[in-house]
């Protein structure tokens, strides 16, 4: 897949059990946070954002935390699944970047033991 | 509706070669964008397109990278001559508008510079 030789974090959970992904970002400017979900040989796919005025958003079998103090993020998925194997990114973007640009984090890998 | 396509899905060039990597948007995408991640690394930003002018090129990593688009309907990214350090995945992206960060990301264009 598109991760060979990529030393990634690996978060490995059973089948039914929740996951947490966490993220760290430096950049205190930054007000739009998202996560994406990467599949072997396909690219990026949005799983669920958040704006710095929030602190949690829920979407299905998903909830983003962000906590601006001290600049972390998480991404809860409840009763995971197998078809939730994948790499895991965070990115961030800022209120001064007028052009939409994000920063991604390292990525998780996260594989589901069934 | 049609998704982001990139072509080809992989390339393997000689160093010095050149190669040029295409990517259609989503039809009435004004915005597209192009990142790469490299071996190792988290994926970064090159450049981005607002219909056929480049808004921003801050991420193009050197002059043997040359991002077009022409009429402001698809786009390619040339590398010329190409490097070792130029392999990686390469992913375009579009949005609709400025405001909408959540945009839809290609699958990515393998490059193997050997």
């Amino acid at each position: 897949g598109e991760s060979v030789g990529l030393h990634l974090p690996t978060l490995s959970v059973q089948e039914g059990d929740n996951s947490i992904i966490n993220c760290a970002y430096s950049n205190s400017a930054s007000d739009y946070f998202i996560w994406y979900k990467q599949e072997s040989g396909k690219g990026p796919q949005f799983i669920i954002d958040i704006r710095s005025n929030m602190d949690k958003r829920q979407g299905q079998r998903v909830t983003v935390l962000l906590n601006k103090t001290v600049k972390h993020l998480s991404l809860q998925i409840a009763a995971t699944q197998p078809g939730d194997s994948a790499v895991y990114f965070c990115a961030e973007s800022g209120r001064n970047n007028a052009g939409n640009m994000l920063t991604f984090g390292g990525g998780t890998r996260l594989m589901v033991k069934p | 509706e049609a998704g982001v396509t990139q072509f080809p899905s992989h390339s393997v060039i000689e160093k010095g070669q050149t190669v040029t990597l295409r990517c259609d948007p989503i039809s009435g995408h004004d915005n597209l964008y192009w990142y790469r991640r490299v071996m190792g690394k988290e994926i970064k930003f090159l450049l981005h397109f607002v219909k056929e002018s480049k808004q921003d090129e801050s991420g193009m990593p050197n002059n043997r990278f040359l991002a077009e688009r022409t009429g402001g309907t698809y786009s390619t990214l040339k590398v010329q001559p190409a490097e070792l350090e130029d392999s990686g995945v390469y992913f375009c992206a579009s949005s609709p508008d400025r405001g909408n960060y959540g945009y839809t990301f290609g699958s990515g264009t393998r490059l193997t510079v050997v």
